[in-house]
């Protein structure tokens, strides 16, 4: 079946560093991938998504490009905030209507 | 888009009594989806929900430990029945607009405690 694994957390960087978590992908098809983010104590929230190869994703400076010959869907942002703290999470859906399929999520700590 | 209002939003239960979570959305969807994510953990899905018909569960969950109603399009419970400390977790309830590609949307989560 279809899965995806990330990298290992806890990921800790310090303010304005450069941040990658790694995704890669296993399905049949040709999924739509998708980053969530959730904040402590908060719920998921929509990060970004790429729904075809070669799309990229960006939002509040993240980025991350839909690479089918990899199956990687990488996160990243040039210059992470003590804000960006929380637990990020890579998913795929098949097919709309369908539940999405997440990684186990990457903790990252931004320290000023 | 879809706005999803989950409640309770925490509880503290005793072992062997039952909780029932309840989400509204703010528009029709044919399948809601109901998550358990455990401390630390990824979120794993529990069954999806299907307005008039029975819920379809995953592997390793089942009806009797958590029914699941979809009584409209807009609304869905889910119990956790005889509670034991192993079912703490977050619940969360999640749904996909019509459309291809769509993101999911989901609850703000119930933060479920046995003791």
């Amino acid at each position: 079946g279809d899965s995806v694994t990330q990298m290992e957390g806890p990921v800790t960087l310090s303010e304005e560093a450069f941040l990658t978590i790694n995704c890669t992908y296993t399905a049949t098809g040709y999924p739509s991938l998708f980053w969530y983010v959730q904040y402590p104590g908060e719920g998921l929230q929509l990060l970004l998504k790429a729904t075809k190869a070669d799309d990229k994703g960006s939002n509040k400076g993240f980025e991350a490009t839909y690479r089918k010959e990899t199956t990687s869907f990488h996160l990243e942002k040039g210059s992470v905030q003590v804000s960006d703290s929380a637990v990020y999470f890579c998913a795929l859906s098949e097919a709309g209507n369908t539940p999405l399929v997440f990684g186990k999520g990457t903790r990252l700590s931004v320290i000023a | 888009s879809a706005v999803i209002s989950q409640k309770p939003s925490r509880d503290i239960c005793q072992r062997g009594t039952s909780l029932t979570i309840q989400c509204q959305v703010d528009s029709q969807v044919t399948m809601m989806f109901w998550y358990r994510q455990q401390p630390g953990q990824s979120l794993t899905l529990i069954a999806t929900a299907n307005q008039g018909s029975e819920a379809t569960y995953e592997s390793g969950f089942v009806i009797d430990k958590f029914p699941i109603s979809r009584p409209n399009l807009t609304f869905s419970t889910l119990t956790v029945s005889n509670m034991s400390p192993e079912d703490s977790s977050i619940y969360l309830c999640s749904v996909r607009t019509q459309g291809a590609n769509t993101e999911a949307f989901f609850g703000q989560g119930t933060r479920l405690t046995v003791v």
